[in-house]
């Protein structure tokens, strides 16, 4: 089944404590993007990846890293989580750009206290 | 900045009666999607359109692109409950680099049954 995976799915730490989100797609997309959904400020673009080992910031990416090392796989990379991350997280992919279908995973809620 | 406004925010109505969201812009864009989230899920793509004017079919949804290409609507006709849930629009801004999009906050519909 062709599908964007996330772990884990709830997450509840501690501010300052290094965390990383997990995402993997079996599609073999070339794309794969982060957002963050909060209440009042819809979804938001974190960091996005065209390809292996290219990534760039999108429109929120103070506190957070990504890498691309597989084409598969996008981590999430939260070095020291501050209470403002607290959120829900979604990665997605699509076959080449990011105006084509996206395929979102199912979520990742983070509440940092 | 480009922005993609969606009303209502909000929208209750009973099993059975029709409805139509917004999305609306003061920008011209390339294309423009419509994502479906169901709580507890990411957005699933539900219609993209391309052309000024166009309108697709989906089932009980009607989905229009404006002949400026700067708004959309949804009509659904007979809503059930199964209709629940957040409608985001997306658009591609015209002449944009990389294919970037932007997604509006959303219409959050609720169907009682």
């Amino acid at each position: 089944e062709a599908q964007v995976t996330q772990n884990p799915r709830y997450l509840i730490t501690v501010t300052g404590k290094k965390l990383t989100v997990t995402c993997s797609q079996n599609m073999n997309h070339e794309y794969m993007s982060w957002y963050r959904q909060d209440p009042g400020l819809g979804l938001r673009q974190i960091y996005y990846s065209m390809n292996v080992e290219v990534t760039d910031k999108g429109d929120v990416p103070e506190g957070y890293k990504v890498s691309r090392k597989e084409k598969r796989n996008f981590p999430l990379i939260l070095e020291s989580p501050s209470p403002n991350q607290t959120s829900l997280y979604f990665c997605a992919s699509s076959f080449r750009l990011e105006s084509e279908e996206q395929y979102f995973g199912p979520g990742t809620r983070l509440t940092v206290t | 900045t480009q922005l993609l406004e969606q009303s209502p925010q909000f929208l209750s109505i009973q099993e059975g009666e029709n409805l139509t969201v917004y999305c609306n812009s003061s920008s011209v864009f390339s294309s423009l999607q419509w994502y479906r989230q169901e709580p507890g899920e990411g957005p699933v793509l539900l219609v993209t359109v391309v052309t000024g004017g166009e309108v697709k079919k989906l089932k009980r949804l009607t989905f229009q692109f404006g002949d400026a290409r700067k708004d959309s609507s949804l009509h659904i006709t007979a809503a059930q409950p199964g209709d629940t849930g957040l409608y985001l629009c997306a658009a591609e801004g015209a002449g944009n680099r990389d294919d970037k999009i932007i997604f509006g906050k959303g219409t959050r519909l609720h169907i009682l049954p």
